[in-house]
């Protein structure tokens, strides 16, 4: 079935420091592909999503390239802040997995400044 | 406010009681989702309604759980005889198409 693994937690980083969290998939067919934000004390939020093979999706200066080769779809971020410090949960949808969302762990970032 | 909206927030029960959650979904969407997550997991899917038929039901919802959507409006989550293993938060979520709307969920913990 499908399946999301992500890089392990927690990320500590200065601010203006470069982040990526990395994602890879196991699917059948071809999903969709998300990354959600969940800010402290917050719902999730959807940050960036990606619908097929090369797509980018970015929001808030964060992007993401969906890859089907290396079945990876890795959150980038060139400069961060403080305010950036959230869990981080990769996802996909469609395949086997229908319409359901099939969420990754999360990724806990902290930002210092 | 037009998001996604639970109620309760949070609820306190004791083990064996029942317990029932209540989602209201952005007006226009016709799909409407319930998750699980427990500390330090992503959520997991427990079902999924497209307007009132429900189409999808995880493995994860045992015969405890029932999920409705009468009228294809706002949808209950039931969970009968709760016990320790049942605490978690419950999150909605809600969508025309792929991209899905969360709420803040409910917090459920059984002593």
């Amino acid at each position: 079935g499908n399946s999301v693994t992500q890089m392990e937690g927690p990320v500590t980083l200065s601010e203006e420091a470069f982040l990526t969290i990395n994602c890879t998939y196991t699917a059948t067919g071809y999903p969709s592909l998300f990354w959600y934000v969940q800010y402290p004390g917050e719902g999730l939020q959807l940050l960036l999503k990606a619908t097929k093979a090369d797509d980018k999706g970015s929001n808030k200066g964060f992007e993401a390239t969906y890859r089907k080769e290396t079945t990876s779809f890795h959150l980038e971020k060139g400069s961060v802040q403080v305010s950036d410090s959230a869990v981080y949960f990769c996802a996909l949808s469609g395949g086997d997995s229908g319409y359901a969302l099939n969420f990754g762990k999360g990724t806990s970032l902290l930002v210092t400044p | 406010d037009t998001g996604v909206s639970q109620d309760p927030r949070h609820k306190i029960t004791k083990r064996g009681q029942n317990v029932t959650f209540r989602c209201d979904p952005i007006s226009e969407h016709n799909r409407l989702y319930w998750y699980r997550q427990t500390l330090g997991q992503g959520p997991e899917f427990l079902t999924y309604f497209q307007n009132e038929a429900q189409l999808e039901k995880s493995r994860l919802l045992s015969d405890r759980f029932s999920a409705e959507r009468p009228k294809g409006s706002f949808s209950t989550l039931e969970i009968q005889r709760t016990e320790q293993g049942d605490s978690a938060m419950y999150l909605c979520a809600s969508s025309t198409y792929d991209e899905q709307f969360f709420g803040p969920g409910t917090r459920l913990t059984v002593l």
